[in-house]
């Protein structure tokens, strides 16, 4: 299996851009997670979903944030508009319906100018 | 809310000496804890992980000890190598196991 993927590994953009990121888990898992990892926060959770239905988005920050999973092999990240301050590595990770483990993507490393 | 606290940030021991990294958690209800390696560009990689109803459990060179009544639980590495060189973060559930949080992460650096 080729794991967890997402694209792209890099994203540069200008403040006020909208940016999506993409999140392939593995296949039969039915639980995503999108996380941000920055040097100040560690890893927050932003929000997860079981069978493609989000089920706690308490960690998005803003409304500026959304996700989306329209079915059990993709999902996305949307910033819009994009902030400096969204500057992050931003990870997936999935995780098989009995099982606690999760399984991480390469991650999207997000720079805003 | 919920926390997970993580010591040290950073740690350098001689390669061959052992490493060990300490947690604390917050919720008296989680039940599983995960402990995660982070190399150099690459996400997180679960290397180990242990229940509630466990006091310890051991993988070759890494071992993980848990005390539910402190709500401690501490990673150990023995013969510790180069490739043992990464970011360690620990982690806990919280509610019914959905959802774990990390800790802040260790790095740690072995020494030639």
């Amino acid at each position: 299996d080729a794991g967890v993927i997402q694209s792209p590994r890099h994203e540069v953009t200008e403040m006020g851009q909208e940016v999506t990121l993409r999140c392939k888990p593995i296949s039969g898992h039915n639980s995503l997670f999108w996380y941000r990892q920055t040097m100040m926060r560690g890893l927050e959770l932003l929000i997860y979903f079981n069978n493609n239905v989000p089920i706690d988005d308490s960690g998005m920050p803003e409304d500026r944030f959304s996700a989306k999973m329209p079915n059990a092999s993709f999902s996305t990240l949307k910033i819009q508009p994009s902030e400096p301050r969204d500057s992050a590595v931003y990870f997936c990770a999935s995780r098989p319906g009995q099982q606690n483990i999760q399984y991480f993507g390469a991650g999207t490393r997000l720079s805003v100018l | 809310g919920e926390n997970v606290e993580q010591h040290p940030s950073t740690l350098s021991v001689q390669e061959g000496d052992s490493a060990v990294i300490k947690c604390t958690y917050s919720d008296s209800a989680s039940n599983y804890f995960p402990w995660y390696k982070q190399e150099l560009g690459k996400g997180p990689q679960l290397i180990i992980d242990i229940r509630s109803n466990v006091g310890e459990k051991k993988d070759q060179r890494i071992a993980v000890t848990l005390n539910k009544t402190a709500k401690h639980f501490s990673l150990h590495i023995t013969e510790t190598q180069p490739e043992d060189s990464a970011v360690y973060f620990c982690a806990a559930s919280i509610g019914r196991d959905d959802k774990i949080i990390f800790g802040k992460g260790t790095r740690l650096h072995i020494l030639p």
